[in-house]
């Protein structure tokens, strides 16, 4: 069975450090990888998806980046936290459909990210 | 501007009772509709989901209808049980002819709280 690990659940970082975020998914081969925000009173915002290694598209302009250095691992980071990067940040996977995705995400536990 | 909405950020319902959460869209070219289910701190999973040729399908006590002239969904939970109190996502999957786009755009979600 497939399984999506996301570390850390908790994260409290100064504004100006730099922040990792890692996710790791297991039991499938060439998957589509996501990072989503979901901030206070917003709902899930999508801001990066990976349909291979070193593919990477954004979504949202922003001070984040992401990578894709192997196929199941997905990274997200930052040179600079912002205090608006603060959110619960959401990493996801799907099966890669004939030429379009699935229609089911599946989440990872997700990141407390708050930036002071 | 939202493609996604869930105008009601929150509801109660009393156990037992049924509840109903809606959601609309505005773009005619989804082709899959998506229900999640989140708890706090935790990501979400995937609950029931609609084809755009559909309009209605169920799953135990859970049913979703799609009203594609009015561009409306509605998740029906029959009977509700306070294990269901959680945030409910929309989501819709933009309509893509064997490209590598059609990622999720999901509404703000809705608070549910069912009452014992």
């Amino acid at each position: 069975s497939q399984t999506i690990h996301q570390w850390p659940a908790t994260l409290v970082q100064p504004v100006g450090s730099p922040l990792s975020l890692e996710c790791t998914v297991e039991g499938t081969s060439n998957p589509n990888l996501y990072w989503y925000r979901q901030a206070a009173g917003r709902g899930l915002q999508l801001l990066f998806y990976s349909v291979g290694i070193g593919q990477i598209s954004s979504e949202v302009p922003q001070n984040l980046s992401a990578s894709r250095p192997q196929d199941r691992q997905f990274i997200l980071s930052s040179k600079k936290l912002l205090l608006s990067d603060s959110g619960f940040y959401l990493c996801a996977w799907s099966l890669p459909g004939q030429g379009y995705i699935s229609t089911e995400a599946f989440f990872g536990q997700g990141t407390r990210l708050t930036v002071v | 501007d939202q493609q996604v909405k869930q105008n009601s950020p929150s509801l109660s319902v009393q156990e037992g009772r049924i509840s109903i959460l809606n959601c609309d869209y505005t773009n005619s070219m989804f082709d899959y509709f998506l229900w999640y289910k989140k708890y706090p701190a935790e990501g979400p999973t995937f609950l029931i989901s609609i084809s755009s040729i559909k309009d209605k399908n169920e799953d135990g006590r859970f049913t979703v209808f799609l009203n594609k002239s009015a561009k409306h969904l509605s998740l029906h939970i029959v009977p509700s049980q306070p294990g269901d109190s959680a945030v409910y996502f929309c989501a819709a999957r933009p309509f893509n002819y064997g490209g590598s786009q059609g990622n999720l755009i999901f509404g703000k979600g809705t608070k549910l709280s069912v009452k014992p």
